[in-house]
């Protein structure tokens, strides 16, 4: 039963070029959230999305982000004209239902690393 | 906007003796609790979680307490194990009007455990 699974792993960008970030949630689970964690920091939540649908998107940046998780495929985090600043981790979780928080637990993917040089 | 805090950047053990993580919040809404463990290189990995209508919840070497009127929560890992070390993240989340599980979290900003032989 493979777990979370994200790619690429390692992702380097120059400034203004677009990045695309993949996650394929858990088997089974149709619920994703997109966290980003900077240097130092805590993760962030970012983006909530169920199959084609984004729930809430209170912690994406207005600009040049955006995300989306088709009926069919990975959810994709995408990251336009990058910046420095958005060099950071960025995690994929995934939970089956949430209809009851005592046991929908969020499971994390690896995480893609991108660096903006 | 901190909502929920570890003031403790680190902490080091002796293999055997207790490790005490804390976490304070301060939105009142927050009903639900998690810990989760983080290696480096990898995402976060579920611990133990604890709803608001309990003060305790223990797994194993894992417990979590709750101070709801303190609003605090600390992890207490006994006995304490090398491989504990990794970086420990609290989070919040809350249930909506309709009783179901939001499901988005707030992290804290870490505590490194370290774990001596």
């Amino acid at each position: 039963n493979a777990g979370v699974m994200q790619n690429p792993r390692h992702l380097v960008r120059r400034r203004g070029q677009e990045a695309r970030l993949r996650c394929s949630p858990m088997k089974g689970h149709s619920h994703v959230y997109w966290y980003r964690q900077l240097p130092e920091e805590g993760l962030k939540f970012m983006v909530y999305l169920q199959k084609e649908n984004i729930i809430d998107e209170s912690g994406m940046p207005k600009e040049r982000f955006s995300a989306e998780f088709p009926k069919e495929g990975p959810s994709i985090l995408r990251i336009q004209q990058v910046v420095r600043g958005d060099s950071a981790a960025y995690f994929c979780a995934s939970s089956p239902s949430f209809s009851n928080p005592l046991t929908d637990t969020q499971y994390f993917g690896p995480g893609t690393r991108l660096t903006v040089l | 906007d901190q909502q929920v805090k570890q003031n403790s950047p680190s902490l080091s053990v002796q293999e055997g003796r207790i490790s005490i993580l804390n976490c304070d919040y301060t939105n009142s809404m927050f009903d639900y609790f998690l810990w989760y463990k983080k290696y480096p290189a990898e995402g976060p990995t579920f611990l133990i979680s604890i709803s608001s209508i309990k003060d305790k919840n223990e797994d194993g070497r894992f417990t979590v307490f709750l101070n709801k009127s303190a609003k605090h929560l600390s992890l207490h890992i006994v006995p304490s194990q090398p491989g504990d070390s990794a970086v420990y993240f609290c989070a919040a989340s809350f249930s909506n009007a309709g009783g179901t599980s939001y499901g988005k979290l707030t992290f804290g900003q870490g505590t490194i455990l370290t774990v001596h032989p």
